[in-house]
């Protein structure tokens, strides 16, 4: 059974960048996954950033974005803010309306 | 105003059925698939099933396949989840959402409803 993998925590500094990515364990991402990406604070309901890999969810900041970095789907924060510390989740769309999420991100602005 | 509300969760024993509600308000409910996502306690998101917009299609996680159900009365506005045959680690919040279509992310959320399975 194919699994999706994300880093499992990342630090950034204030104003800086960071990238996550989401693979999996046999093959690559591709725009064909439909990769999205969610954010979610402790007791909160997750909140939709991107969509089909780079379509920013309406309210979205534009410091969020997605793209296909190699054989990976990635989520890069340019200009990292203290709110923006939540875990991160990707979904890949694995077809016949399967949808996988991986096991999560925490990032840390610090 | 759009939004999503679950209910229905609550605590049930094992191999016992619950039935869990979302209704949805605020927009055309019958022009969108739904799903529902859940996360067990400090894990992450997990999700479970989905439904098509007219309710003709309906897809399930290999965890739940044979037990849950998914189901929606849009004449009602309401998305549904039917949970049979609960087992311990089926405890979780359950969160509904809705999308486009079943090939489109998730883009509006519930607050989730909570079920614990213990005896």
């Amino acid at each position: 059974q194919t699994v999706v993998t994300q880093e499992p925590s990342f630090s950034v500094s204030p104003g800086g960048t960071v990238t996550l990515t989401c693979g999996l364990s046999s093959g690559s991402v591709s725009t064909r996954y439909y990769p999205s990406w969610y954010q979610q604070t402790p007791g909160q309901a997750p909140r939709t950033l991107i969509s089909s890999t780079n379509t920013r969810s309406s309210g979205v900041p534009d410091r969020f974005s997605g793209s296909i970095l190699g054989n990976t789907a990635a989520l890069t924060i340019t200009g990292a803010q203290a709110d923006d510390e939540s875990d991160y989740y990707c979904e890949l769309y694995m077809g016949s309306g399967i949808w996988v999420f991986g096991g999560g991100t925490k990032v840390t602005v610090l | 105003q759009v939004q999503l509300v679950e209910s229905g969760g609550g605590v049930v024993q094992p191999g016992r059925s619950l039935r869990l509600s979302c209704a949805a308000s605020g927009f055309t409910f019958s022009s969108f698939a739904m799903h529902w996502v859940r996360q067990a306690p400090g894990k992450g998101l997990e999700w479970v099933a989905l439904i098509s917009y007219d309710g003709s299609k309906k897809y399930f996680a290999d965890s739940v396949k044979g037990r849950f159900a998914i189901s929606r009365d849009n004449s009602k506005n309401t998305l549904y989840l039917q949970m049979n045959s609960l087992r311990v680690e089926d405890t979780a919040v359950y969160f509904c959402g809705r999308s486009a279509s079943p090939v489109d992310a998730v883009d509006m959320w519930g607050q989730g409803t909570r079920v614990t399975v213990s005896s």
